[in-house]
């Protein structure tokens, strides 16, 4: 079965300074898709970035980017330029390739950003 | 852009009482999935169907059920609640056929408190 460990529970950043959010997984699959989820206070599931595992070049989104270790199974998120509204837990999560597959989540970092 | 709607928002029970969950997906979406996250907790994955058909299960209760209907809509039947069984239940929904990451968009949530 698979599985996704988020090491960090809570992690702090002041605003516009760069954190870098842990996320290693296990499995025995070869293709599968990997995901960062924000939930802010209003507990809304928010996609922030994405990562097939059979592309080499890692994602980036506008401030998000990651870093995807397929050996090491490992899929860290590195956020730059921090702002207040980044304020928010963060989820890692794991898809098999296959239709209909459910997602399976990491417990969580708990981010806040402060002034 | 429509999004997923999920209703009621917010649900109150008493224990040993029923509950319907319902969940309107995207339109043209095939896929529903739901997901049940506790206080504190990560999001945990239900039960799924495609094209009205169940894809996957997870964790899902013998008290819980769950249908696909005709319109696509879905919904999470709970009998016997538990105080246990308070959370925020997610459906999220995606369309299989449309490409490479299948991404899940989620809804709102519905909370619902077992007393």
């Amino acid at each position: 079965a698979q599985t996704v460990t988020q090491s960090q529970p809570e992690m702090s950043v002041q605003e516009a300074e760069t954190v870098t959010l842990s996320c290693t997984y296990d499995t025995s699959e070869n293709n599968y898709y990997l995901f960062w989820y924000k939930q802010p206070p209003s507990r809304q599931m928010i996609l922030v970035i994405r990562q097939e595992a059979y592309k080499q070049q890692n994602a980036t989104e506008n401030r998000f980017s990651v870093n995807f270790q397929k050996a090491a199974k490992s899929f860290s998120l590195k956020i730059s330029d921090s702002q207040l509204g980044d304020t928010a837990m963060y989820f890692c999560a794991f898809m098999e390739a296959q239709a209909g597959t459910a997602l399976i989540f990491g417990k969580g970092t708990t981010l806040s950003v402060s002034s | 852009a429509a999004g997923v709607i999920q209703s009621p928002r917010h649900l109150i029970k008493e224990k040993r009482e029923t509950a319907t969950l319902k969940c309107y997906p995207i339109p043209r979406h095939d896929t529903v999935y739901w997901y049940q996250q506790g206080p504190g907790q990560d999001p945990q994955f239900l039960i799924s169907f495609y094209e009205k058909m169940q894809s996957d299960k997870g964790s899902i209760p013998d008290r819980f059920s769950a249908q696909q209907f005709s319109d696509y809509h879905s919904e999470l039947n709970m009998s016997s609640l538990e105080l246990g069984d308070s959370a925020l239940y997610f459906c999220a929904s995606s369309l299989v056929s449309g490409g490479p990451y299948n991404e899940q968009f989620f809804g709102p949530g519905t909370r619902l408190t077992v007393l």
